[in-house]
């Protein structure tokens, strides 16, 4: 089991602004990384570090981290944002590990 | 711009050992932890391990007894052997590039890794 938990499913509506969290003990000294992930696809990097976004990722996708919790902030969600959203961050043990990955829906 | 090409047998039987190569083109090989991802089918992503360019490595402790990533810096690749798969071995298995680093805001410490560049993934799966 996954020492980075998520929600399953998250759903917005066009336009709207969603948080998308993160949890875990080992977020409160590390920076959680975000990945995105569209069917059939591999995933991509969307936020790293404190807040930091790689080339050609939209300024919509924001991230924060406060205590033991990471969030992916999308604000103006769009259609082409519906996906599978990954976290990535160490466990207790130093092992890198994922969360179990939100749904988000687009509505 | 950096690219991960990755290969290797698509079909095994119980008890094989699954091997995959990953070829990293038009970028350096040093300072970065080149990792190995899997996501069974319809499930999430699972971390299998990774290695630097000087071959230290770092294993997931629920595979490490199977797990053997090697690198060749001479050909800019790596590569995966699980051994003794089973039908839960069945999964996309992709590479990935690394880095990470710490960031310093006054008395607040916060360490960082991220997977930049991924290879397109290979299916494997585990059948008699």
């Amino acid at each position: 089991s996954s020492e980075l938990t998520q929600d399953p499913a998250v759903s917005v509506a066009l336009g709207q602004t969603v948080r998308i969290t993160c949890q875990g003990d080992s977020l409160r000294s590390y920076y959680a990384s975000w990945y995105q992930q569209k069917p059939g696809q591999a995933p991509v990097l969307v936020i790293y570090g404190k807040n930091n976004r790689p080339s050609g990722i939209p300024d919509r996708f924001s991230g924060s981290s406060s205590g033991n919790t990471a969030s992916l902030t999308i604000t103006g969600a769009q259609a082409e944002d519906e996906a599978d959203y990954y976290c990535n961050s160490r466990d207790s043990s130093g092992t890198r590990v994922f969360g179990g990955g939100t749904k988000l829906t687009v509505l | 711009q950096v690219q991960l090409q990755q290969w290797g047998a698509g079909l095994l039987k119980p008890s094989e050992t699954l091997s995959l190569t990953c070829a990293v083109y038009g970028g350096s090989f040093s300072g970065y932890y080149w990792s190995w991802i899997r996501q069974p089918p319809g499930k999430g992503l699972e971390w299998i391990g990774e290695i630097n360019h000087s071959g230290s490595t770092n294993y997931n402790p629920s595979l490490k007894s199977r797990v053997t990533i090697s690198v060749d810096t001479s050909k800019n690749q790596f590569s995966l052997k699980l051994s003794s798969v089973t039908a839960a071995d069945t999964a996309v298995y992709y590479c990935a590039r690394g880095s990470g680093g710490i960031a310093a805001a006054g008395t607040s410490v916060h360490y960082y890794y991220y997977m930049d560049v991924w290879g397109k993934g290979t299916t494997v799966t585990v059948s008699s």
